[in-house]
C-alpha cells in the first residue's frame, strides 16, 4: 500500500522563479492539503483541495496556486519566488474534507531559493 | 495569540528515561481535536494519537501515554524507557470547529535519545 510521495525531493531556485511541487494521496485517500514548514516550527497550512476544488486556505499569498487531477493528485504551484518561500512542503491526504481526521503526509519537498 | 504551545525547544535524554513532552493549547470551541505527531529525520510526519474534547480519558499504547486535562488546557505526552529510535521532532495540533478543523501545529519539541 503506497502511502502518500512527494516529488522532487529537492529543489533549488532563484528569486522570481516560479516552481510546481508534485504530490500523489496515500491509496484510497481523495483530499491533499498542502503545507510550508520552515526551518524549526511547525507545518503551516497552505490549502486543502477535495473534488478537485480548493475547499480550505490558510494566510498565504495568491502567488501559492494548487490543483488536484481526476486521480486525487494534486500540485503546488509557487510563482515569484521570495527567499523567504525557502522551507520544507509537505503534503498530507486524508479521507473525505473533514479535516479532524488524522493526516498522512509524504516526506517533502525542501525548496531552497537563492 | 499562538493556540499551541510547546515550550521546550529541545530534550536531551539518556536512554531507557522516561520524557513527558508539554503541550498547552488555547480554544474557544467546545468541540475540538488534539492530535500527536512524530517527525524523523526522513521527514514525513507520522500520526500518533487524535483526542477530541469529550473524551478526557487517558490513553496508553505500549511505551506512550497521554494526558489530557481540559482544566488546564494541556494535552502531554510521556514516553517510558525510551529508545534511541524516539528520537525526533514532536508536534502537537489542534483543530477546532470554528476553524474548520483546519490543524494548528505547535513548534514542535526535538527530542535527542542517547545511547
Amino acid at each position: 500500500d503506497a502511502g502518500v510521495t512527494q516529488s522532487p525531493t529537492h529543489l533549488i531556485k532563484t528569486r522570481g522563479q516560479q516552481v510546481t511541487l508534485r504530490c500523489s494521496p496515500k491509496s484510497g485517500h481523495d483530499t491533499v492539503s498542502w503545507y510550508q514548514q520552515a526551518l524549526g516550527q511547525g507545518p503551516q497550512f497552505i490549502f486543502q483541495y477535495y473534488e478537485e476544488e480548493e475547499r480550505q486556505r490558510g494566510n498565504f499569498p495568491d502567488r501559492f496556486s494548487g490543483h488536484q487531477f481526476p486521480n486525487y493528485s494534486s500540485e503546488l504551484n509557487v510563482n515569484a519566488l521570495l527567499l523567504g518561500d525557502s522551507a520544507l512542503y509537505l503534503c498530507a491526504s486524508s479521507l473525505g474534507a473533514t479535516t479532524n481526521e488524522k493526516l498522512f503526509f509524504g516526506s517533502g519537498t525542501q525548496l531552497s531559493v537563492l | 495569540a499562538q493556540k499551541v504551545t510547546q515550550a521546550q525547544t529541545e530534550i536531551s535524554v539518556v536512554e531507557k528515561e522516561d520524557v513527558t513532552l508539554d503541550c498547552v493549547y488555547e480554544t474557544r470551541d467546545t468541540t475540538y481535536y488534539l492530535f500527536w505527531y512524530k517527525q524523523p529525520p526522513s521527514g514525513e510526519l507520522v500520526f500518533l494519537i487524535r483526542r477530541n474534547s469529550f473524551d478526557e480519558q487517558n490513553e496508553i499504547s505500549g511505551r506512550y501515554s497521554w494526558n489530557f486535562q481540559k482544566s488546564t488546557s494541556s494535552f502531554n505526552f510521556t514516553i517510558t524507557a525510551s529508545q534511541v529510535v524516539d528520537s525526533a521532532v514532536y508536534f502537537c495540533a489542534l483543530s477546532e470547529a470554528g476553524g474548520s478543523y483546519i490543524p494548528t501545529f505547535g513548534r514542535g519539541t526535538s527530542l535527542i535519545v542517547h545511547p
